[in-house]
């Protein structure tokens, strides 16, 4: 159980187009879905906070207008990279919180998103 | 504000021979602690977590934790170490008040044949 996907696995875009990736939580229902980025050899860093039904909580320092967060369903959330820039190149990773008598326990990881942007 | 440390970038390890992957933690209040790895090009897989109970914590692949209070350590092991085991290996603190992750740098375990 606790599965997790994404898609695409792999895009490969010019510069200045938009590129959406979607996560889906599998086999449970997630109110809050994650979306890391994590650049070769480091840690993951927090990019945003989705809630379902509601405006996504962005950390400081990420664009809002720039990566769009969408949670439309307990199950799907999409991030596009809107105008993609060489520089917007990672590995974009999400994750869903597992809820467990009301609080958000577990984190699950989707498998990744490799973009790059030409 | 929360946070967890992983001192190692790296550890190597004979295969068979035991493993240890270190963590500290930095909480206020009780902690939720979390092992995770990742494999190259993947996401992250769920190992172990502590909660409450028991010091010791055993989850997937023959891993466990030792939740140690005192040293805020929460130090992930493995009696014999496989060449599968090679990957990244990250440690994770859960913050409550901001409902979010905070993650350590990562270690990288190398298991040598």
């Amino acid at each position: 159980g606790a599965v997790v996907s994404q898609h695409p696995s792999r895009v490969i875009c010019k510069s200045g187009t938009s590129v959406k990736i979607e996560c889906r939580s599998l086999d449970f229902q997630a109110t809050t879905m994650f979306w890391y980025r994590q650049f070769p050899k480091q840690s993951l860093m927090l990019m945003a906070t989705s809630n379902e039904g509601s405006k996504a909580t962005y950390e400081q320092g990420v664009e809002k207008d720039k990566f769009l967060i969408n949670h439309a369903s307990l199950t799907l959330s999409t991030l596009t990279v809107t105008s993609a820039h060489p520089e917007d190149s990672s590995f974009y990773i999400c994750s869903a919180s597992l809820l467990v008598a009301g609080v958000q326990e577990t984190q699950y990881f989707g498998p990744g998103t490799r973009l790059l942007v030409l | 504000a929360q946070s967890v440390a992983q001192p190692e970038d790296q550890v190597n390890v004979a295969e068979g021979n035991p493993l240890t992957v270190k963590c500290t933690y930095s909480v206020s209040g009780n902690p939720y602690l979390f092992w995770y790895v990742q494999y190259p090009n993947r996401g992250l897989q769920f190992l172990l977590k502590y909660i409450t109970g028991d010091n010791l914590v055993k989850g997937s692949y023959g891993f466990e934790a030792e939740f140690n209070k005192s040293q805020t350590s929460f130090h992930l092991k493995k009696p014999s170490a496989l060449v599968s085991d090679s990957a990244l290996y990250f440690c994770a603190v859960r913050d409550f008040d901001f409902n979010k992750f905070y993650f350590g740098s990562g270690t990288k375990l190398n298991v040598k044949p």
